[in-house]
């Protein structure tokens, strides 16, 4: 079975307070990560890719690490507006190369001012 | 980035009666989309994945004949929840794979559905 592990949060956290998450996953012929963004009764928004060699955007920066099989997020100088439940996504191949996103339950940030 | 529309956004409907939501992909097309329910608080939760031109793959637990979809062309998908009870009541979201895409999948704004 395949899983994707996340610590729910929340995270409470200061304006300007940098803050990272983690996100493990249990197959490791996974190919592809990604970090989503959901807001309050809202849909997922996709906001970012993660690579091998890691990515940054901005004050975000993603990190794969595929010898612990697990994905960071780290959010630098954060803003109220970044309070969000942020969901990893695994994807894999569920079959006859059908390929699927796996999520995470998502961790919950609250930005404090 | 891609733009997945979903309609309706939001929906009442009686115990027993068939509601239709449909998913677009608007500036690309999709071999493959899939449909998700997420009670509040909870995690997203796959239900069907929706294959252009050919039946849908369901989840384990997930009444086929129950959820039925449809995915006629490269930028629709329907899923249509027929007999619905009130505890269907969810918020169901569409999403969708560019196929120039890398895996990425685009969310639809996802219909909240209320059975009374």
């Amino acid at each position: 079975r395949k899983e994707v592990e996340q610590d729910p949060g929340p995270f409470n956290v200061p304006e300007g307070a940098t803050v990272a998450f983690n996100c493990t996953y249990s197959n490791s012929a996974s190919q592809s990560f990604f970090w989503y963004r959901q807001d309050c009764r809202k849909e997922p928004k996709l906001l970012m890719s993660v690579y091998s060699s890691g990515n940054e955007d901005g004050r975000f920066t993603a990190q794969l690490n595929r010898a612990s099989q697990y994905i960071s997020l780290l959010i630098r100088d954060s803003k109220l507006s970044d309070s969000a439940t942020y969901l990893c996504a695994v994807n894999d191949d569920s079959g006859a190369g059908s390929y699927q996103l796996t999520f995470g339950k998502g961790t919950k940030l609250s930005v404090i001012p | 980035g891609a733009v997945v529309s979903q309609h309706p956004s939001r929906v009442i409907c009686k115990s027993g009666t068939s509601v239709k939501i449909e998913c677009r992909s608007l500036d690309f097309q999709a071999t493959t989309m899939f449909w998700y329910r997420q009670f509040p608080k909870k995690s997203l939760m796959l239900m069907a994945t929706s294959n252009e031109g050919s039946k849908a793959t369901y989840e384990q637990g997930v009444e086929k004949d129950k959820f039925l979809i449809n995915h006629a062309s490269l930028t629709l998908s329907t899923l249509t929840v027929t007999s619905a009870h009130p505890e269907d009541s969810s918020f169901y979201i569409c999403s969708a794979r560019d196929l120039a895409g890398e895996y990425e999948q685009y969310f639809g704004p996802g219909t909240r559905l209320t059975v009374t």
